[in-house]
């Protein structure tokens, strides 16, 4: 079983809908968890950060933690076509060894 | 702010034969990430530095991955011979310290180099 897991997809909704994006992991140490974005041929981008447990919004998106379940979602409301990218997730544990562990990604398409 | 500069964007080569990534991070980051990305994958580190000094190469294949950042700037990626699962995407991302969470210190990666082997 690999430390993350996350459906890669794909995704396709149309404009205005409200997109969930989830991931699960086995690793009870982590405790910094991050969403990255990442367009067609472009490295990833830091969308939305969280430390431990609960909801932290911004703007149209709002990521969830539950360390109890292991699982992290991030919501997307009011989709937009430029919301079409793949959605990692990303996490670590902290200490000195910073080493990030990715998920798959999800392709998410938002269609006008 | 001029981002993380990496070059080739593209690079097709042929099993067995030498390859070299380059990567400028971004003025004043003083750690350095390169990350594999292999197709429908998360990236997946191969080492970090802090300055000069690699701090995290345990991901590394020391058999034909070698890296080096001179002067604590510019790194290079070189694997020699390439094999066929060496086709992936390889990034080069840059912090201002060694910790990427929260808004002030972000993990900023370059677009990669797509590195296919024949």
């Amino acid at each position: 079983q690999k430390e993350v897991e996350q459906d890669p997809g794909p995704l396709s909704v149309p404009e205005g809908a409200i997109v969930s994006l989830n991931c699960t992991y086995s690793n009870s140490a982590f405790q910094y968890f991050m969403w990255y974005r990442q367009y067609s041929r472009k490295g990833p981008e830091l969308l939305m950060y969280t430390y431990s447990s609960g909801n932290k919004e911004d703007g149209r998106f709002t990521a969830q933690v539950d360390k109890s379940s292991k699982y992290i979602s991030l919501f997307i409301r009011d989709s937009q076509p430029s919301d079409s990218a793949t959605y990692l997730c990303a996490m670590d544990s902290g200490g000195s060894n910073y080493k990030l562990t990715f998920g798959k990604g999800t392709l998410l398409t938002v269609n006008p | 702010e001029a981002g993380v500069v990496q070059s080739p964007r593209y690079k097709i080569i042929e099993k067995k034969q030498p390859v070299a990534f380059w990567c400028n991070p971004i003025s004043g980051h003083n750690t350095l990430y390169w990350y594999r990305q292999n197709l429908g994958q998360g990236p997946e580190l191969l080492i970090r530095y802090e300055n000069e000094e690699a701090v995290d190469d345990s991901q590394l294949p020391k058999d034909r991955f070698s890296a080096e950042r001179l002067k604590g700037v510019d790194s290079t990626l070189k694997i020699q011979p390439a094999e066929l699962g060496d086709s992936a995407v390889y990034l080069c991302a840059s912090s201002l310290q060694g910790t990427f969470y929260g808004a002030d210190e972000k993990l900023f990666f370059g677009s990669g180099t797509q590195l296919s082997v024949l």
